[in-house]
């Protein structure tokens, strides 16, 4: 099993271009998760998915979107990037009531100047 | 009041001393509560849960909860160098679908 992989590990963007923050994981689990970390920082939920069609809005979704057509794959999608979304992006998975561990992906590190 | 808070730290313990690491929580109908050690650059990784009023022992870890008082807190015993890290608390609030962490404490052993 890869577990939870993310695409890219590093990117850098311009003030006002978009982009797509690919994860995948390859254990059946259903609910997924897409988290922010700025330095020094906690992680802030920004979206999450109980299953494939359905998602939620967590602490921090705006500037963001995000779909769930498959249960392998949870895509994050940023419009209009702006400097405050620079920061670390952790996808992760869990199986629900089942033990409840988060496994998370090695993290997408986003610069936008 | 943020739903989770820790304390930032950092927290400097002697090497085999007692760590101990504390995170509050807001939501009364939280049912799960995790630990979870973050090296610097790396992703977090699950050292604790717990689900239960009271103790809960792994090796040199015990995970204690408090949902009277809507704490948990981690003891980390003859602590290492290699348990420097920032140790985050999260929380899966009432709603079951959602972990909240919190900001999360540095922590620092000294030889």
């Amino acid at each position: 099993n890869a577990g939870v992989t993310q695409t890219p590990k590093f990117r850098i963007l311009k003030i006002g271009q978009s982009m797509t923050l690919q994860c995948a994981q390859d254990m059946n689990h259903n609910y997924m998760y897409w988290y922010r970390q700025d330095p020094g920082m906690g992680l802030k939920l920004i979206y999450y998915s109980v299953g494939a069609g359905i998602t939620d809005k967590g602490e921090v979704p705006n500037g963001y979107n995000v779909s769930r057509s498959t249960t392998e794959d949870f895509p994050l999608r940023l419009e209009l990037a702006a400097p405050s979304q620079t920061s670390v992006y952790f996808c992760a998975s869990s199986v629900p009531h089942g033990g409840d561990e988060q496994f998370f992906g090695p993290g997408t590190r986003l610069t936008v100047l | 009041q943020k739903e989770v808070e820790q304390n930032s730290g950092p927290l400097s313990v002697p090497e085999g001393a007692i760590a101990s690491l504390n995170c509050t929580y807001s939501d009364r109908g939280s049912q799960s509560f995790f630990w979870y050690r973050q090296y610097s650059g790396k992703s977090p990784e699950l050292i604790m849960s717990i689900y239960s009023n009271g103790d809960k022992e792994d090796g040199r870890f015990t995970a204690q909860l408090n949902k009277a008082s809507q704490y948990v807190s981690l003891l980390i015993r003859d602590s290492q160098p290699s348990d420097s890290a920032t140790y985050l608390c999260a929380v899966r609030g009432s709603s079951a679908s959602k972990i909240i962490f919190g900001s999360g404490t540095r922590l620092s052993i000294r030889p």
